[in-house]
């Protein structure tokens, strides 16, 4: 399967602050990345899909304009968390799918903590 | 995509064999049954995947019935390091192309 990993596995930054987590695919060249977050003891939901040369898709009630995604290249996609706030402390995961019916590989994810 | 309803935690002791089972009602003709497992600040790791009867790797073993209105999977002789968030989701073929639906998850705490 596909090897993700995330960078940085953990961050803390002061509220008004901007931050860049990466997602890269390993081992394989993927068009589409999945963006989650997760609070502590709650499911994985999704914010947004992030399309290799195009835009990305944000999920209802996901301002694209806090949660800008990038992705460039076929290995790599960025979430940047702008003007971060405490509310915003999370854990990030992201994800790629291989197409192989509905089985994905996730990221370890990277611990956003807003003082 | 269908919606899972599942336990929301579950107890058990190193060595005895663990089934959790997850209600898929709505299951579409098309669908596959996957099962994540996630471990505390992790992101979740796949565990199996399967249509209908029965399969199994050396992780698990899912169980589906005919009706595939449930599935069932099996830990046998849990340890303490399968302590851990099991997830049960249900997509297409092509789901793999789209963002997976988590639903709440069962929560696995394994006791010495």
């Amino acid at each position: 399967g596909a090897v993700v990993s995330q960078h940085p596995s953990r961050v803390i930054c002061k509220s008004g602050t901007s931050v860049k987590i990466e997602c890269r695919s390993l081992d394989f060249q993927a068009t589409t990345m999945f963006w989650y977050r997760q609070f502590p003891k709650k499911s994985l939901m999704l914010m947004a899909t992030s399309n290799e040369g195009s835009k990305a898709t944000y999920e209802q009630g996901v301002e694209k304009d806090k949660f800008l995604i990038n992705h460039a290249s076929l290995t790599l996609s960025t979430l940047t968390v702008t003007s971060a706030h405490p509310e915003d402390s999370s854990f990030y995961i992201c994800s790629v799918g291989t197409g192989a019916y509905n089985e994905q590989f996730f990221g370890p994810g990277t611990r956003l903590t807003v003082l | 995509l269908a919606k899972t309803t599942q336990p929301i935690s579950m107890d058990s002791y190193e060595g005895q064999e663990v089934n959790i089972t997850c209600s898929h009602n709505n299951i579409a003709t098309n669908d596959y049954i996957t099962w994540y497992q996630q471990f505390p600040s992790q992101g979740p790791r796949f565990i199996i995947q399967g249509y209908k009867t029965k399969v199994t790797n050396e992780v698990a073993s899912l169980f589906i019935p005919a009706d595939r209105k449930s599935s069932t999977l099996s830990l046998p002789r849990v340890s303490l390091s399968d302590t851990a968030v099991y997830y049960c989701l249900v997509g297409d073929l092509d789901t793999g192309r789209r963002a997976l639906t988590f639903g709440s998850g069962t929560r696995l705490q394994v006791q010495p």
